[in-house]
């Protein structure tokens, strides 16, 4: 069975702190990306990658950095939380090539800033 | 600009009833797909269905169908006999064919609540 996971389902961290989410793809995926999930605005991309080491901005990629150094993970770094950082978080992958692709989800983490 | 727009924030059906939620989009790029996505009060995002640009038919999975009226840009799900299990969040999203990334643009989103 097809696999996205996330390292956390719920976290809490105070503002300040170096805040790290981690997805992992069982799928060898080319692509994986990272969205925030808030009321009213539905899904908005973070950073994606389509490549290792290899990340292109989203549509809000302030206060946000990633990493993929292996091809199967790709971590969201919050450098220093906020409070409207709290939001749900989303990583999904896809393989590069087929148009018709849907992009595979993890489960998601909720996080909470404080 | 707001490429997907979903304009029903909520709605209720009742059971065994369908419903039909809307969807349209903007691109000029005659090459995208439509997809559309559950969400439980869980959290995981299901995949549905999809709809190609150039697709004569309009796509069916089951209890799901898509009515795609191109020359509209609306791709409204219609899901027949709803299930009180039907009760979530439904998203419509798009992936234009000049994006070479794969990136999907997502609406806000339509809550459906089933009741018996």
């Amino acid at each position: 069975d097809v696999k996205v996971t996330q390292s956390s389902r719920y976290l809490v961290k105070r503002t300040g702190e170096k805040v790290f989410l981690e997805c992992v793809q069982d799928m060898d995926h080319e692509n994986m990306f990272w969205y925030r999930q808030d009321p009213g605005l539905g899904l908005r991309l973070i950073y994606f990658s389509y490549d290792v080491k290899m990340k292109e901005k989203g549509d809000i990629p302030e206060g946000y950095s990633v990493s993929r150094e292996k091809k199967e993970r790709f971590s969201l770094i919050l450098e220093s939380a906020s409070t409207n950082q709290t939001s749900m978080y989303l990583c999904a992958s896809s393989p590069r090539d087929t148009f018709y692709n849907e992009q595979f989800f993890g489960p998601g983490t909720r996080l909470t800033v404080l | 600009a707001q490429k997907i727009t979903q304009t029903q924030p909520g709605m209720f059906v009742q059971e065994k009833e369908a419903v039909t939620l809307d969807c349209t989009y903007d691109t000029s790029d005659p090459s995208y797909g439509l997809f559309w996505y559950k969400q439980p009060s869980s959290g995981e995002m299901i995949f549905l269905i999809y709809q190609g640009s150039y697709d004569q038919q309009n796509a069916t999975e089951g209890r799901y169908s898509l009515n795609f009226q191109k020359a509209r840009k609306s791709a409204n799900l219609v899901i027949s006999a709803s299930q009180l299990g039907d009760s979530a969040m439904y998203f419509c999203a798009m992936r234009e064919g000049r994006d070479s990334w794969g990136k999907f643009q997502f609406g806000a989103g339509t809550q459906v609540v089933v009741t018996p």
